[in-house]
């Protein structure tokens, strides 16, 4: 699991709250990523960072917001909860060179966010 | 547009037997191809990815094939174990700077025993 972990594993919340979620990860690796994984969409990138307080959009931002102040944390907001937020998040890093040249990623064990 | 696509959502083997999932995509341009394991309740787990300038990749009872020409990805796995069980992503990475990967939807893999 590359030292990520998500917090807080659960959560239930009512439409139009907000909400952060919260990924920690030991490795000191700078690319980290943020997706939601939904039944019939496999997973989904909303937003990376590619270092502390660099981040930039994925395919599905709306709706979203990030923030990286910690080489080790990397925060997902949901201003405004929505039904359609509901899903499984899951964030990732980008760790060691693969033998084809790409870099693995490593998945934390994900987020379950129901919006009522 | 880019989109990475699995053939079957289900996928049912006996133990032992030879298992091979398959992922057609779009987007030519694309550096490399990812398979990715997830089992119940967890994260994905990188399995084996494959250069587009190759054709085929071995690893541990796992081998990719890309087919260029009509844009088809395949992963082999030999002598299928129970602990294989679990839903199989193929993804491909759209830019090699950012590691921006594009996933497709996945195939369940079911093992007999």
């Amino acid at each position: 699991d590359a030292g990520i972990t998500q917090s807080p594993r659960h959560k239930v919340t009512e439409t139009g709250t907000p909400v952060t979620l919260r990924c920690h990860q030991t490795e000191n690796h700078r690319y980290m990523y943020w997706y939601r994984q939904d039944p019939g969409h496999g997973l989904r990138l909303i937003h990376y960072s590619y270092g502390v307080k660099d981040t930039d959009k994925g395919e599905v931002s709306d709706g979203y917001s990030v923030s990286r102040s910690k080489t080790e944390d990397f925060l997902l907001t949901l201003e405004s909860a929505t039904s359609s937020q509901t899903s499984v998040y899951f964030c990732a890093t980008r760790g060691r060179f693969t033998g084809s040249g790409s870099y693995e990623q490593y998945f934390g064990p994900g987020t379950r966010l129901t919006v009522t | 547009g880019e989109s990475v696509g699995l053939h079957l959502p289900t996928l049912s083997v006996q133990e032992g037997d030879n298992s091979i999932i398959n992922c057609a995509y779009s987007n030519s341009a694309s550096d490399y191809f990812i398979w990715y394991k997830q089992e119940s309740g967890k994260g994905p787990q990188f399995i084996i990815d494959i250069r587009s300038n190759m054709d085929k990749r071995q690893g541990q009872r796992v081998t990719v094939l890309l087919n260029k020409t009509v844009k088809h990805l395949s992963l082999q796995i030999a002598a299928t174990q129970p602990g294989d069980s679990a839903v199989y992503f193929c993804a491909e990475i759209i830019s090699s700077n950012t590691g921006k990967l594009i996933f497709g939807q996945g195939t369940t893999l079911q093992v007999k025993p």
